[in-house]
């Protein structure tokens, strides 16, 4: 099955700065990426995608670029803010019978200093 | 989107019991999941819920441990049994629409 390794578990930042978070994926039949953000006690919600025909997505100050070669896919915040600490969660869909099961990262820790 | 409620949010249980947790959708959907959360860690898949249909477990999990009913497109249940302490964690409830993956709030459960 899918193996998705994220990277960095914990990343913080000082308002205004860029953060960088990766992944890299296993199965190269994955063809949908997506990123959830969760704010502490609260459901993760998705915020940006991006599909295996596309190399990058940009939604205003979030970006995400996919390389299917190398099997990795990032997300870029730019000019952070202290709203933007949370914890955030990148996925890739495998193909399992044409359902939708997305495995996803372990999550990485984002915390924006003011 | 559509929108997932889902109770109880929070419980404190005590061990060998078990616990229902129910999902209800504001609009059909599909496909509907179930997670673990537990403390610090990422989503791990418990089991598909099958409108009409046996749940389809991931490996780990079993139906006599976490027995799960879909009466429907708008409803689901999970039901930890026999609970432990091990079983403390976040239990969230998915769907699935228009190819997009979103959340229920999450139940909450320590047992004691």
């Amino acid at each position: 099955g899918e193996n998705v390794e994220q990277h960095p578990s914990t990343l913080s930042v000082q308002e205004g700065d860029s953060a960088v978070i990766k992944c890299t994926y296993s199965d190269s039949a994955s063809n949908y990426f997506p990123w959830y953000k969760q704010e502490l006690g609260k459901r993760p919600q998705l915020i940006i995608d991006i599909r295996s025909n596309v190399g990058e997505k940009k939604d205003q100050r979030i970006a995400v670029t996919l390389n299917k070669t190398a099997k990795h896919f990032s997300l870029h915040i730019t000019e952070t803010q202290p709203e933007d600490s949370a914890v955030y969660f990148c996925a890739a869909k495998g193909e399992t019978g044409g359902s939708y099961i997305p495995t996803f990262g372990r999550g990485t820790s984002l915390i924006v200093h003011p | 989107s559509a929108v997932i409620s889902q109770k109880p949010s929070r419980d404190i249980c005590q061990r060998g019991t078990s616990l229902t947790i129910q999902c209800q959708v504001d609009s059909q959907v599909t496909m509907m999941f179930w997670y673990r959360q537990q403390p610090g860690q990422s989503l791990t898949l418990i089991a598909t819920a099958n409108q009409g249909s046996e749940a389809t477990y991931e490996s780990g999990f079993v139906i006599d441990k976490f027995p799960i009913s879909r009466p429907n497109l708008t409803f689901s249940t999970l039901t930890v049994s026999n609970m432990s302490p091990e079983d403390s964690s976040i239990y969230l409830c998915s769907g699935r629409q228009t190819g997009e993956l979103f959340f229920g709030e999450g139940s909450r459960l320590t047992v004691l």
